[in-house]
């Protein structure tokens, strides 16, 4: 299967500021989707990434596909304590567009 | 729309007992279906892929005849964690892909079982 790095593992910021997350693959990606999982909750599709150098915007959160498509990222502006969550970077691939989970990166925003 | 259900949510068993998790597509036809596990702070596992009407096609680890899955209709698929010991107790979720009406790549996921083995 395709294998992504996620870093950083744990992100804590205080509510206001900005937050990165990035998901670096050593093989060429067909594509990549991103998940936000809350705590006790189940994953929730956010986007999908497809083309070279795709940019891709949602209020406050913002996602990008490398120029490579070996990395991709998610930037959250001004978080607040409903982002609190897990977010996870998953390519899909093969006749049953399977996903391969990164390992996510916790995000905690302290009001 | 694309909604995906899970029963029950919770269950807590005694150790060598069967558990049957099943995973219902509410709106669409899901031609595919997908388990996970999930143990705690860590990220998501896939089991087993399931198409409707074949064998489920296992990710390499798991054991076949210990998760039993079976995806008899377009709408709902079942997981059988036989003879459950407790390193079986894990976070264990659905995911369901819409093939039939194509755009098929994103999966929608089930709120998930918690699995407790004693």
């Amino acid at each position: 299967g395709q294998q992504v790095m996620q870093i950083p593992q744990y992100q804590h910021v205080q509510e206001g500021e900005d937050f990165t997350t990035y998901c670096n693959s050593s093989t060429t990606l067909s594509n990549i989707q991103w998940y936000k999982q809350r705590p006790g909750g189940h994953p929730v599709f956010l986007i999908q990434l497809v083309k070279s150098g795709e940019v891709k915007k949602q209020k406050r959160l913002t996602f990008q596909f490398g120029e490579a498509k070996k990395n991709s990222s998610l930037h959250i502006t001004a978080t607040q304590t409903t982002d609190v969550g897990t977010y996870f970077c998953a390519p899909s691939g093969g006749s049953n567009y399977k996903l391969t989970f990164g390992k996510g990166t916790l995000l905690t925003v302290n009001p | 729309g694309a909604v995906v259900s899970q029963h029950p949510s919770r269950v807590i068993c005694k150790s060598g007992t069967s558990v049957k998790i099943e995973c219902r597509s509410l709106d669409f036809q899901a031609t595919t279906m997908f388990w996970y596990r999930q143990f705690p702070k860590q990220s998501l596992m896939l089991m087993a892929t399931s198409n409707e009407g074949s064998k489920a096609t296992y990710e390499q680890g798991v054991e076949k005849d210990k998760f039993l899955i079976n995806h008899a209709s377009l709408t709902l698929s079942t997981l059988t964690v036989t003879s459950a010991h407790p390193e079986d107790s894990s976070f264990y979720i659905c995911s369901a892909r819409d093939g039939v009406r194509g755009g098929g790549e994103t999966q929608y996921f089930g709120p998930g079982t918690r699995l407790l083995v004693l």
